[in-house]
């Protein structure tokens, strides 16, 4: 079955220091993947997108592109600010009936240091 | 529009204890579902529903049930609390369920002890 595995935390970061969160997947047909935060005592928000291979999803700073040849769907900001210290979701989507439910990876924490 | 509602925000229960969590959404969103949220295990699928009369189990749906009696509502019902039903639940929603990829909106959680 489809499954997301993503970078185990915490990470622990300066501010304006660069950020990579891994996410890779397995899945078959063409899935689409996502990228969730959420914020301490919130739900989870939309982060970004990408619906097919070789998109790139942004939002805020952040990007993501969909790697298909590599599985994966890494995240990625420039120049993090201490208000990005949240968790991070990486999940997918599968494209065909019986694959739609969303699959979430683990989770990783940012914590952006002043 | 309010988005996802979810009530109560925090509960302690006792095993053997039975209770409703509630989950509303004012978007008139065809899709709801609920999850719980674990340390180190991510987001797992409980119950979800394509629409009013319509769930079906998700990953995890043991000691669970739901139902779906308008668009609108989808309660969570513990039988029995058991203390490995101490968690975090989230209920989402999104417009459709089919190839269309929909955004799924959460609500703010409501965080369950079971003694």
């Amino acid at each position: 079955g489809n499954s997301v595995t993503q970078m185990e935390g915490p990470v622990t970061l300066s501010e304006e220091a660069f950020l990579t969160i891994n996410c890779t997947y397995t899945a078959t047909g063409y899935p689409s993947l996502f990228w969730y935060v959420q914020y301490p005592g919130e739900g989870l928000q939309l982060l970004l997108k990408a619906t097919k291979a070789d998109d790139k999803g942004s939002n805020k700073g952040f990007e993501a592109t969909y790697r298909k040849e590599t599985t994966s769907f890494h995240l990625e900001k420039g120049s993090v600010q201490v208000s990005d210290s949240a968790v991070y979701f990486c999940a997918l989507r599968g494209d065909t009936s019986g694959t739609y439910k969303y699959i979430f990876g683990t989770g990783t924490r940012l914590k952006v240091l002043a | 529009n309010a988005g996802v509602t979810q009530t109560p925000k925090f509960q302690v229960l006792k095993t053997g204890q039975s209770m409703t969590l509630q989950c509303a959404q004012d978007m008139n969103h065809e899709y709801m579902s609920w999850y719980r949220q674990d340390p180190g295990m991510g987001l797992r699928l409980i119950h979800y529903s394509v629409g009013a009369g319509i769930t079906d189990q998700g990953e995890v749906p043991n000691g669970y049930n739901v139902s779906r009696s308008t668009t609108e509502d989808f309660p969570l019902r513990l039988l029995s609390a058991a203390p490995s039903q101490t968690s975090v639940y989230f209920c989402a929603s999104s417009y459709s369920w089919g190839p269309i990829q929909e955004t799924q909106y959460f609500g703010p959680g409501t965080r369950l002890l079971v003694l």
